[in-house]
């Protein structure tokens, strides 16, 4: 149980364009949702926290007219990343989190590339 | 701030060699401590929970011990397929479910 699926797994975009990420749960109500990315050879950094029907919470540093989530139900949140610039390329990350448990179950990740 | 350290970062064991990562942690309100390994390209994988102090949990080779300070993933006989990072992660008990994660500890498990 608690599967957290992605898609795309991987994208390459060119500059200036957007880019939507799908997160779903498949088989919980994810009451809350959780985006990160991730560097290479470093640890998560959590972007964002949404809850179903709710508007997002950013962290600090995040900015959120450019890295845009809805969580419009209790089995999808979306990421999209506006205007990408290369700088934008990295490993993100989704997670859920339902009501009768506090651990958080990783997605398998979306890899962008942004040319 | 919440904080968590991780060592070693990085860990080189034969088959068969038993060792222990670490995790330090301070946090205001500890409501759960959690492991992960994560391969590389992928996303975590949960392992498990740890809520009070003298809280233990095992799976297959692993074994995570709780105290008031930090946390122990003790893999016992590992094999090659143990290698991955383990992150460790700590979620306050006030905040909302946020997770705060180590940097992780690289483990590479030799035949």
């Amino acid at each position: 149980g608690a599967v957290v699926s992605q898609h795309p797994s991987w994208v390459i975009c060119k500059s200036g364009t957007s880019v939507k990420i799908e997160c779903r749960s498949l088989d919980f109500q994810a009451t809350t949702m959780f985006w990160y990315r991730q560097f290479p050879k470093q640890s998560l950094m959590l972007m964002a926290t949404s809850n179903e029907g709710s508007k997002a919470t950013y962290e600090q540093g995040v900015e959120k007219d450019k890295f845009l989530i809805n969580h419009a139900s209790l089995t999808l949140s979306t990421l999209t990343v506006t205007s990408a610039h290369p700088e934008d390329s990295s490993f993100y990350i989704c997670s859920a989190s339902g009501k009768t448990h506090y651990e958080q179950y990783f997605g398998p990740g979306t890899r962008l590339t942004v040319t | 701030e919440d904080q968590v350290t991780q060592s070693p970062e990085a860990l080189r064991l034969q088959e068969g060699e038993s060792s222990s990562l670490n995790c330090s942690y301070t946090v205001s309100g500890l409501r759960g401590l959690f492991w992960y390994r994560q391969d590389p390209g992928k996303g975590p994988e949960f392992l498990f929970t740890l809520y009070s102090a003298g809280e233990e949990k095992e799976k297959e080779r692993l074994k995570a011990t709780l105290t008031k300070k930090e946390s122990f993933l003790h893999i016992t006989a590992p094999k090659p397929e143990d290698s991955a990072t383990y992150l460790c992660a700590v979620q306050a008990s006030t905040g909302f479910q946020k997770l705060v994660f180590g940097t992780g500890t690289r483990l590479l498990v030799s035949p």
